[in-house]
């Protein structure tokens, strides 16, 4: 069964830090990997998405990385503002006969504070 | 401007009063699908579709229907909601999932008492 775990759950960073959020997943044959922001009661809002040839993929402050072997990905995360607190949501696609069938991890859930 | 847009944003009904919450995209996508996300379990895949006139169960899809008559439209329909049904739903599009964008829309909030 296809699955995407992430952590941690939760997370609480003050203002100007750096952290790292991880995912692991079981999908194949994989496809790619997406990492999402997710602000309160908003809907998702793609940051990245990594084929399985890309190791490391930045927008703005945001990095994520894919070890396709270990089956694993990060999103690094540095300087940390307030506006960075939200959730994290992790998204691993399969290849499919019938196309790409997405698999969704709970995500992890920033707050950052002052 | 780039959006899919979801109607109503919030709806508050009762048990078994038929509903539909209507979604919409701009952007000329193929693919279109609906999820919904609860406290805890994360988004679930209802339904979605990869053309117009080609729609595939998700890994929820019991008590929900769908139609794709037009490419920009996939609405998401009730029949006879019940409170387990109450839930915050998001619909989305695509170009293509093998590299393309997945945009989302704001989201319904759908309450059933």
């Amino acid at each position: 069964k296809n699955q995407v775990e992430q952590s941690p759950q939760s997370l609480i960073i003050l203002e100007g830090k750096n952290c790292t959020l991880q995912c692991n997943y079981t999908v194949s044959p994989f496809s790619n990997l997406r990492w999402y922001k997710q602000d309160t009661g908003r809907g998702p809002v793609s940051l990245t998405i990594m084929t399985f040839s890309e190791n490391t993929k930045s927008n703005g402050r945001y990095t994520a990385t894919l070890d396709a072997d270990t089956k694993q990905s990060s999103l690094h995360i540095t300087a940390s503002q307030l506006s960075d607190s939200a959730s994290y949501i992790c998204v691993v696609s399969a290849l499919t006969g019938g196309g790409n069938k997405l698999t969704f991890g709970t995500g992890t859930q920033l707050k950052v504070e002052l | 401007e780039a959006q899919v847009t979801q109607n109503p944003r919030y709806l508050i009904t009762v048990t078994g009063k038929k509903l539909t919450v209507t979604c919409s995209q701009n952007m000329n996508h193929e693919y279109m699908s609906w999820y919904r996300q609860d406290p805890g379990l994360g988004l679930r895949q209802i339904y979605y579709s990869m053309n117009v006139e080609v729609t595939d169960k998700g890994d929820v899809p019991e008590g929900y229907k769908v139609s794709r008559k037009e490419k920009r439209n996939f609405p998401l329909i009730l029949e006879s909601p019940s409170p387990n049904q109450t839930s915050l739903y998001f619909c989305a599009s695509s170009l293509s999932l093998n590299t393309g964008e997945l945009f989302f829309g704001e989201g319904s909030r759908l309450t059933v008492l």
